[in-house]
């Protein structure tokens, strides 16, 4: 398997569940990061790990919570949503050089989140 | 504001038309800078980093203006399949890496 892989694709919560997205990335990178895509706006970084230490939180709220047990491996836990949560969340790997620099990010396919 | 800001379109072109889109970024500092492509409902792509001298991909092209601070993306011949909006990235310049995306601008190409 290679490339950004990202688990499950479609989910559907209510708003009292918990779950978690999960992301694998096998392109040996040093990066990796949260998105989420709501309809009709920008991507918006939620969150970045490098070298599995978590460098950036854009006052995301504490619903969404995540994990990086590893440089390949990257989760995002769920609890109490609302439905304006509803967007697709994607993870993307990239390769951090230090100083800022670094490469172009590779995304997964995404996990479509419906909250219900 | 906005870190990186993009004219978000439509733009609706014939088939082999020459389109051009352009991107602007606040952050005088930032060093690395992509165009990339995200059709409906599915993850971006990358379709080309932008060097500082320019460069081309078959029929791509993309410039990159730092005294103006923005990028440019050059498409010539444009097939129906180029639909799709594109995304312009630079990465923010602090401690660590981080890419912040554009809004996109959505291109239609008719038949």
């Amino acid at each position: 398997e290679t490339g950004v892989t990202q688990t499950p694709r479609h989910l559907v919560m209510g708003m009292t569940n918990k779950k978690s997205l999960k992301c694998e990335q096998h392109l040996g990178h040093n990066a990796m990061y949260w998105y989420k895509q709501s309809a009709k706006k920008p991507l918006e970084l939620m969150f970045v790990y490098s070298l599995e230490e978590r460098v950036e939180n854009n006052s995301v709220p504490s619903r969404f919570s995540p994990e990086c047990p590893n440089s390949s491996h990257l989760f995002l836990h769920l609890h109490t949503l609302q439905p304006e949560d509803s967007a697709l969340y994607l993870c993307a790997s990239s390769q951090e050089g230090g100083r800022g620099l670094g490469t172009e990010a590779f995304f997964g396919q995404g996990t479509r989140l419906t909250v219900v | 504001r906005k870190e990186v800001e993009q004219d978000p379109g439509p733009f609706n072109v014939p088939e082999g038309a020459t389109v051009a889109f352009n991107c602007t970024y606040s952050n005088s500092a930032s060093q690395s800078f992509f165009w990339y492509r995200q059709d409906c409902r599915k993850e971006p792509k990358l379709l080309m980093s932008v060097y500082s001298s320019g460069n081309e991909d078959g029929r791509f092209t993309a410039q990159l203006n730092r005294a103006s601070q923005y990028i440019s993306l050059l498409i010539r011949d444009s097939k129906l399949s180029d639909s799709a909006t594109y995304l312009c990235v630079v990465n923010r310049m602090d401690s660590s890496y981080k890419l912040i995306f554009g809004s996109g601008t959505r291109l239609l190409v008719r038949p």
